[in-house]
């Protein structure tokens, strides 16, 4: 079982539709969650931190649940430039290791 | 301030030449990583440095080896390159103590091994 499963995706949404992306981990002592976005050939870049205490940014909204190791990102009104592969990530060990998960792509529709 | 940089940023090698990629950063971070990326799949952790002259296998070292002896500095070594080592290898680094556990990564280096 790999360490941070996410859907398979791909997803093709319209503009303006809502999108959900979701995610689990098997290690329980892990430490700290965040989806990254990444674009075509290009450098992953943190889209933000997820919390049991949910968060949000703007259209992103983004909530961690412990007990069940369910990390999930809500994208609300999408956007062309949200076309992207979005990757859930997970924290552990001392030296603060990243666990990536095989990332999930999406196409925002015209 | 460039961040993290990484040479190259493509090669293509024939099956047994080696090769070392190198990674800088001048943000003084303690922590370096190596990932690679497959086609399809996430970035999987190769090696990783928490200082100058340590290192650690990380969940795909087999093939690799690397060295810290500067602390802005990460190198990656090929000794042997193998057609199952062609992918995309990011280097990443963060500042030990970050309570945001903040990676910065490089633009990749895409390496082709034919």
């Amino acid at each position: 079982r790999k360490e941070v499963e996410q859907d398979p995706g791909p997803f093709n949404v319209p503009e303006g539709a809502t999108v959900a992306f979701n995610c689990t981990y098997s290690n329980s002592a892990s430490q700290s969650f965040f989806w990254y976005r990444q674009d075509c050939r290009k450098e992953p870049k943190l889209l933000m931190s997820v919390y049991s205490s949910g968060n949000e940014d703007g259209r992103f909204t983004a909530q961690l649940n412990r007990a069940s190791q369910y990390i999930s990102l809500l994208i609300r009104d999408s956007k062309l430039s949200d076309s992207a592969t979005y990757l859930c990530v997970v924290v552990s060990g001392s030296a603060r290791q990243l666990t990536f998960g095989s990332g999930t792509q999406l196409t925002v529709l015209p | 301030n460039a961040g993290v940089t990484q040479t190259p940023k493509f090669r293509v090698l024939k099956t047994g030449q080696s090769m070392t990629l190198l990674c800088a950063q001048d943000m003084n971070h303690e922590y370096m990583y190596w990932y690679r990326q497959d086609p399809g799949m996430g970035l999987r952790l190769i090696h990783y440095s928490v200082g100058e002259g340590t290192t650690a296998k990380g969940e795909v070292p087999d093939g690799y080896n690397v060295s810290r002896l500067k602390k802005q500095n990460f190198l990656l070594g090929l000794e042997s390159a193998a057609p199952s080592q062609t992918s995309v290898y990011f280097c990443a680094s963060t500042r030990r103590g970050d309570s945001t556990d903040t990676q910065y990564f490089g633009p990749g280096t895409r390496l082709t091994v034919l």
